[in-house]
């Protein structure tokens, strides 16, 4: 079974359209961390936000946005006006403090990848 | 400073060929990572290294050997390789080994293609 699922494999919008990438993540641990990254066509993954486990806080980063709620096991990332620069492969992903994959650093998900048109 | 630099960003060998990889940070981190990317997949992970200790193998190929010198460097050696290792092999690093709450930070890859 997957551990971090990312549902959407590929999604276009136009610029200033608002975008929801949705990620629903599996763990039993009750300590874990969540991860947004970022990967343009140049292929460098970049780091977007950590969450842990216990801090359920949404947070706002400019046009950026992510909504986590345990209740539904899910780590959403929202691009608000969304902009062409935005293009790129978003993962998610999980690091487990003790689960089954304990020390096997990042799980990622499948990757969204995100198309935005002038 | 939040950067991993990787050398090379490209390269072509042969089967035969023996080649490395090279990975650099100089944030002070403890942990570094190697993982292979394959073309609409996901990052895998290969090899962890922390404190300049290998402490995981995940059951990678012997043709691939991973080599930590010191706390800044983290070198992949290569030899033998076969057309399917062909892919983007990245290379991480955090402040301790992950699961902490840290978060990892990621080169830009080198591409190798092997024919």
């Amino acid at each position: 079974a997957q551990k971090v699922t990312q549902a959407q494999t590929e999604i276009s919008v136009v610029e200033k359209e608002d975008v929801t990438l949705d990620c629903v993540y599996e763990t039993r641990d009750t300590t874990y961390y969540l991860f947004w990254y970022k990967q343009p066509p140049s292929g460098e993954l970049v780091f977007l936000i950590r969450r842990n486990s216990f801090d359920e806080q949404n947070e706002i980063s400019g046009r950026y946005s992510w909504n986590f709620q345990k209740s539904t096991s899910s780590f959403n990332f929202t691009i608000t006006a969304s902009q062409v620069v935005d293009s790129a492969v978003y993962f998610c992903a999980l690091s487990e403090a003790k689960g089954s994959q304990a020390g096997t650093a990042l799980i990622f998900g499948k990757g969204t990848t995100l198309s935005v048109s002038s | 400073d939040t950067e991993v630099t990787q050398t090379p960003k490209h390269l072509v060998m042969g089967m035969t060929n023996k080649k490395s990889l090279k990975c650099e940070q100089h944030m002070g981190h403890r942990a570094m990572y190697w993982y292979k990317q394959k073309a609409k997949k996901p990052p895998e992970l290969m090899f962890v290294y922390s404190y300049e200790k290998l402490s995981i193998n995940e059951s990678v190929p012997s043709r691939f050997s991973p080599e930590c010198p010191n706390s800044s460097l983290l070198n992949l050696h290569l030899h033998a390789l076969q057309p399917e290792d062909s892919a983007l092999y990245l290379c991480a690093s955090s402040q301790d080994r992950l699961p902490v709450n840290t978060e990892a930070f990621f080169g830009q890859g080198t591409r190798l293609t092997v024919v």
